[in-house]
């Protein structure tokens, strides 16, 4: 059973460009979440999904962000327009679905490392 | 509000001596988990433990324990005879559960053990 894929593992775009990150989660997981470190701080949650849902999009900037997570194929983080400050390591986690009651751990993949020129 | 706070940006020791590394919460909800996640130089988190906040016995494994006391909402990590290959960052993170999960992380300690 493969773990969390996350690609590319580096990106570099330059100014202006557009980002698109993937998710692929570990096999039978249907929940994502995105979280972010920019340099020298720790990890920052961005957002939540379920398959075709945000659950919870708190964390994520309200201009140029945008994350899915479609029926088929992978999570997608979307950065439009980027900027130097969105540099930064992005790292997904997936978990299993589990009732309100219970807790499913999350496993992270490696991250991708977005340099913006 | 939910937080982490985690106020050693960085700890430097020498090999095998044993170092803690301390972890505060904040959270208003009776029902919680708790973990510490190691980031070494190559950059992946490696998960270590999770706790949940009804079980506050203290775990040990190896040469790593964790003090766990809701009295003083802390979570505490302690790395007996530390080693070289322990230089890493390491996060403390709290989650919630009426909040679907997200974990709220600490901004880490960068632990540097020197031969």
């Amino acid at each position: 059973n493969a773990g969390v894929m996350q690609n590319p593992r580096h990106l570099v775009r330059r100014r202006g460009q557009e980002a698109r990150l993937r998710c692929s989660p570990m096999k039978g997981h249907s929940h994502v979440y995105w979280y972010r470190q920019l340099p020298e701080e720790g990890l920052k949650f961005m957002v939540y999904l379920q398959k075709e849902n945000i659950i919870d999009e708190s964390g994520m900037p309200k201009e140029r962000f945008s994350a899915e997570f479609p029926k088929e194929g992978p999570s997608i983080l979307r950065i439009q327009q980027v900027v130097r400050g969105d540099s930064a390591a992005y790292f997904c986690a997936s978990s299993r679905p589990g009732g309100a009651s219970s807790y499913n751990e999350q496993f992270f993949g490696p991250g991708t490392r977005l340099t913006v020129l | 509000a939910q937080k982490v706070t985690q106020a050693q940006t960085e700890i430097s020791v020498v090999e095998k001596e044993d170092v803690t590394l301390d972890c505060v919460y904040e959270t208003r909800d009776t029902t919680y988990y708790l973990f510490w996640y190691k980031q070494p130089p190559s950059g992946e988190l490696v998960f270590l433990i999770r706790r949940n906040s009804f079980d506050e016995q203290n775990e040990i494994s190896g040469r790593y324990s964790w003090n766990f006391q809701k009295s003083t909402s802390s979570f505490n990590f302690t790395i007996t005879a530390s080693q070289v290959v322990d230089s890493a960052v390491y996060f403390c993170a709290l989650s919630e559960v009426n909040q679907g999960g997200k974990l709220i992380f600490g901004q880490g300690t960068e632990l540097s053990v020197k031969p």
